[in-house]
């Protein structure tokens, strides 16, 4: 069964800094995908970036990035310019590739919290 | 797009009561549909599966009788929490995957449930 460790429960990070949350997963799958969700304090689940397993280039979108080192079955996420707006809770979660029947097995989630 | 409705985003209901929550996709047909449940600053537990026209697939250890779930059309799923109990308080989400991308979930904004 594949599972996914979010080490960190909480994190704090100065407005305009840069904050790296981290998660590792495990499994035996070689194709899957992996996802950060943001859920504000409204419970409203946000996806924030998508990346797929086989595609080495690291997926951005704005000020979100992440680093997918697949050998070591990490996939941590950089959030630039902090804004006050990104306090919230983050899940990571891992997706196999198996096509209708495909479940999300989130992280336990790290609470940002962006002070200014 | 890909905007996903839940119905009542609270209730309140006395112990012994049965409560439904609905889950609909606005604006495209979602062949799967996915119901969570969620405890303060904690990650969301996946409850169920359902496929439109077929019998939910529930995960280990959640009672079906108790958690009814009915996927009736392509844009509607509901959950019956029957004879509800102070312990089914929790926040329910749901989650909907269309035709286009077998890969992607998108969430309803939850339902708060309270059992007095």
């Amino acid at each position: 069964a594949q599972t996914v460790t979010q080490s960190q429960p909480e994190m704090s990070v100065q407005e305009a800094e840069t904050v790296t949350l981290s998660c590792t997963y495990d499994t035996s799958e070689s194709n899957y995908y992996l996802f950060w969700y943001k859920q504000p304090p409204s419970r409203q689940m946000i996806l924030v970036i998508r990346q797929e397993a086989y595609k080495q280039q690291n997926a951005t979108e704005n000020r979100f990035s992440v680093n997918f080192q697949k050998a070591a079955k990490s996939f941590s996420l950089k959030i630039s310019d902090s804004q006050l707006g990104d306090t919230a809770m983050y899940f990571c979660a891992f997706m196999k590739h198996e096509g209708y029947g495909n479940k999300l097995v989130f992280g336990a989630g790290t609470i940002l919290r962006v002070k200014s | 797009g890909a905007v996903v409705s839940q119905h009542p985003s609270r209730v309140i209901c006395k112990s012994g009561t049965s409560v439904k929550i609905e889950c609909r996709s606005l604006d495209f047909q979602a062949t799967t549909m996915f119901w969570y449940r969620q405890f303060p600053k904690q990650s969301l537990m996946l409850m169920a599966t359902s496929n439109e026209g077929s019998k939910a697939t529930y995960e280990q250890g959640v009672e079906k009788d108790k958690f009814l779930i009915n996927h009736a059309s392509l844009t509607l799923s509901t959950l019956t929490v029957t004879s509800a109990h102070p312990e089914d308080s929790s926040f329910y989400i749901c989650s909907a995957r269309g035709l286009a991308d077998y890969n992607e979930q998108f969430f309803g904004p939850g339902t708060r449930l309270t059992v007095l």
